[in-house]
């Protein structure tokens, strides 16, 4: 069965503070995994795809990127808008097109 | 561009009862999708249209659950009778393609089964 894990469940960082959130997949056979963010009362906001072990993608203070069995979102020097909850999904080839979410992780940062 | 709209935001109902929920997907998107968050899960998938056409309905939970979309634009959720299970954030979602790409989310809809 298709499973997709995020660790940690919940992060606190100061301002300024670098970390990484982690999604373990497995997945037989990757399409693309996807970075969402979700901040609250509003739905997933796509951030990034990845399709490719070795590929990353960057936006602002966020980097992504992807391992044969793992992705990692950095972000790079915080600030407090960056707190979300950030979730990330694995879509596999053939089939239905339908990605495989995992539970997030909810980053909170303070100034 | 207007994005995908949700309503109601929120609904509290009791066991038995009807609710339906309206999701308004980007115009052009012929790709909606609905899904389904419990507190303290993953994010689930529900149902896929492409246009008026139901293309994957595998996660639909049970038989109380009807899922429509008139004319390939907007789709409807109907969930009778609820039960307490049900309650959970419902994400209506649409796309130009397949795939997670460019999925839009619209802002859900809390349903508190009572």
């Amino acid at each position: 069965e298709d499973q997709v894990t995020q660790s940690p469940e919940a992060l606190r960082l100061q301002e300024g503070e670098s970390s990484s959130l982690n999604c373990s997949y497995t997945v037989s056979g990757l399409r693309g995994l996807f970075w969402y963010r979700q901040d609250p009362g509003k739905g997933p906001e796509f951030l990034f795809t990845l399709y490719s072990a070795g590929e990353e993608k960057e936006k602002e203070r966020l980097k992504a990127t992807l391992t044969k069995k793992e992705s990692f979102l950095h972000i790079t020097a915080p600030k407090p808008e960056d707190s979300a909850t950030y979730l990330c999904a694995a879509l596999k080839s053939g089939g239905s097109y339908i990605p495989t979410f995992g539970r997030g992780t909810s980053l909170i940062v303070h100034p | 561009e207007a994005g995908v709209t949700q309503f109601p935001s929120h609904s509290v109902i009791e066991k038995g009862q009807t609710v339906t929920l309206r999701c308004d997907p980007i115009s052009g998107h012929d790709n909606l999708y609905w899904y389904r968050r419990v507190m303290g899960k993953e994010i689930k998938f529900l149902l896929h249209f492409v246009k008026e056409s139901k293309q994957d309905e595998s996660g639909m939970p049970n038989n109380r659950f009807l899922a429509e979309r008139t004319g390939g634009t907007y789709s409807t959720l109907k969930v009778q009778p609820a039960e307490l299970e049900d309650s959970g954030v419902y994400f209506c979602a649409s796309s130009e393609f397949r795939g997670g790409d460019g999925y839009t989310f619209g802002s859900g809809t809390r349903l508190t089964v009572v």
